[in-house]
């Protein structure tokens, strides 16, 4: 069974960086899916942010780009996703999922609420 | 445009047959996965590609598309079908796409 789960800090001031990380057990993502980054602002829909493949190949929503990064760890089966100069606007309970080659998150994680506020 | 379109609110009678559409560009060239999300909860998946369902997804669930247009159906609509569906879809340059919902009631 796949499972994700979400880590992270809860609480954030504007400016600061998010830093979350997605722990993956029962399946190695070394093996030929995408990882991604959802993210749902309370009351809203979901947000792509960000997806990872094979470690070097890395896709960035265009509005966001500019302020995030995602990487994998292989050794600990694991990715991440920093965000820079958070603001209020970040605030959003953020998904990892795993997204298979045709196109759908067939696995998510349970989310994680991160709260940008002064 | 990189966009996918969803009717925000639906109804349907205990039941009773409802479908769920999305529309974009990208659904021409692409197909559409959808996504049952309860309150409080993270999406699950009920649809995708063609018309494949995940294991343990109840066959009431379809998939279909038509031009630009991608729909869900549900047949038989159950008390526990009540909840926000979304679309899912990718665009010619990577970007992944999602429509902005629809709450379903089931009355």
């Amino acid at each position: 069974q796949v499972l994700l789960q979400e880590s992270g800090p809860g609480l954030l001031r504007p400016s600061e960086t998010l830093s979350l990380t997605c722990a993956v057990s029962g399946f190695s993502i070394s093996n030929g899916y995408y990882w991604a980054w959802v993210r749902q602002s309370p009351g809203k829909g979901l947000q792509w942010i960000a997806s990872i493949y094979h470690g070097a190949n890395t896709f960035y929503n265009p509005s966001l780009k500019s302020r995030v990064n995602i990487s994998d760890d292989t050794s600990r089966n694991q990715f991440s996703l920093i965000v820079r100069s958070v603001t209020a606007a970040d605030t959003a309970v953020y998904y990892c999922a795993r997204l298979a080659i045709t196109e759908e998150f067939d696995y998510w994680g349970p989310g994680t609420l991160v709260t940008v506020s002064s | 445009s990189s966009e996918l379109t969803q009717d925000p609110a639906v109804s349907v009678a205990l039941g009773q047959t409802v479908r769920i559409t999305c529309q974009g560009d990208s659904l021409r060239s692409y197909y559409a996965s959808w996504y049952q999300q309860r309150p409080g909860q993270a999406p699950v998946l009920v649809v995708h590609g063609k018309n494949n369902r995940p294991s343990g997804i109840p066959d009431r669930f379809s998939g279909s598309d038509s031009g630009d247009t991608a729909s869900l159906t549900i047949i038989g609509t159950q008390a526990e079908d009540e909840a926000v569906y979304y679309c899912h879809s990718r665009d010619r340059i990577d970007n992944r796409l999602f429509g902005g919902g629809t709450t379903l009631t089931v009355l």
